[in-house]
């Protein structure tokens, strides 16, 4: 099976930039995802790494390492906007679109 | 283009009864994902459903199941429902295929079981 590890909450101020690291362990990797979430919404894809590396996209990067089991989405420039809930997901080969989710990092963005 | 639509939005039943929730993906896309978001539980996979067949299965009982149609809109029912099914049922559309590809999430259908 798979098991993701991210943390529960976070606190940044507005202005400032936020790592949220994800940690995973599954047996056939395809691919990890960040999804945001704002309260009530539906989740947004924010980020998609199958690679070792980094990948940008303007105010949001994400990187992994597939030989640690390890991903993180930096958030660059906050705005009170990002407070939201930042979910880690894992595609296993031979998944199709079956993702399993971490629990999300709930993040508070303050003044 | 237009986004997933998830029908209906909210819906309120009582134990024992059953449930029919609908979702349109996206115009193109051919897999559709079925998700359940709980607070305590997060978001766990249903099953997920390409080319009218069911490509994928989570690990929840034989009460819940789906079907996709050839115009690749989907339904999930749940059936005889319990209290613990109370949740957000969210739809995801993809355009599949085998690296499976970027999903999008419909609002979600929040289903209360009383």
């Amino acid at each position: 099976g798979q098991n993701i590890d991210q943390p529960t909450e976070m606190t940044a101020t507005e202005g400032a930039i936020v790592q949220i690291n994800c940690t995973y362990q599954t047996s056939g990797f395809n691919g990890l995802f960040w999804y945001q979430q704002h309260a009530g919404e539906a989740p947004t894809f924010l980020s998609y790494n199958v690679l070792d590396g980094l990948e940008e996209k303007g105010r949001f990067s994400s990187f992994l390492s597939r030989s640690k089991g390890y991903s993180y989405l930096l958030l660059k420039e906050l705005q009170m906007k990002d407070s939201a809930s930042y979910l880690c997901a894992v595609r296993d080969w031979g998944g199709g679109n079956k993702l399993t989710f971490g629990t999300g990092t709930q993040l508070k963005v303050e003044l | 283009k237009a986004g997933v639509t998830q029908t209906p939005r909210y819906l309120i039943k009582t134990r024992g009864q059953q449930v029919t929730l609908s979702c349109s993906p996206i115009s193109g896309h051919r897999s559709v994902s079925w998700y359940q978001q709980t607070p305590g539980q997060g978001l766990q996979f249903l099953f997920e459903y390409f080319s009218e067949t069911q490509r994928n299965k989570g690990n929840f009982p034989g009460r819940f199941s789906g079907r996709q149609f050839s115009n690749s809109r989907s339904e999930m029912n749940v059936s005889t429902l319990e209290l613990g099914d109370s949740a957000l049922y969210l739809c995801a559309s993809s355009l599949g295929g085998e690296q499976g590809g970027e999903l999008f999430f419909g609002e979600g259908s929040r289903l209360t079981v009383l």
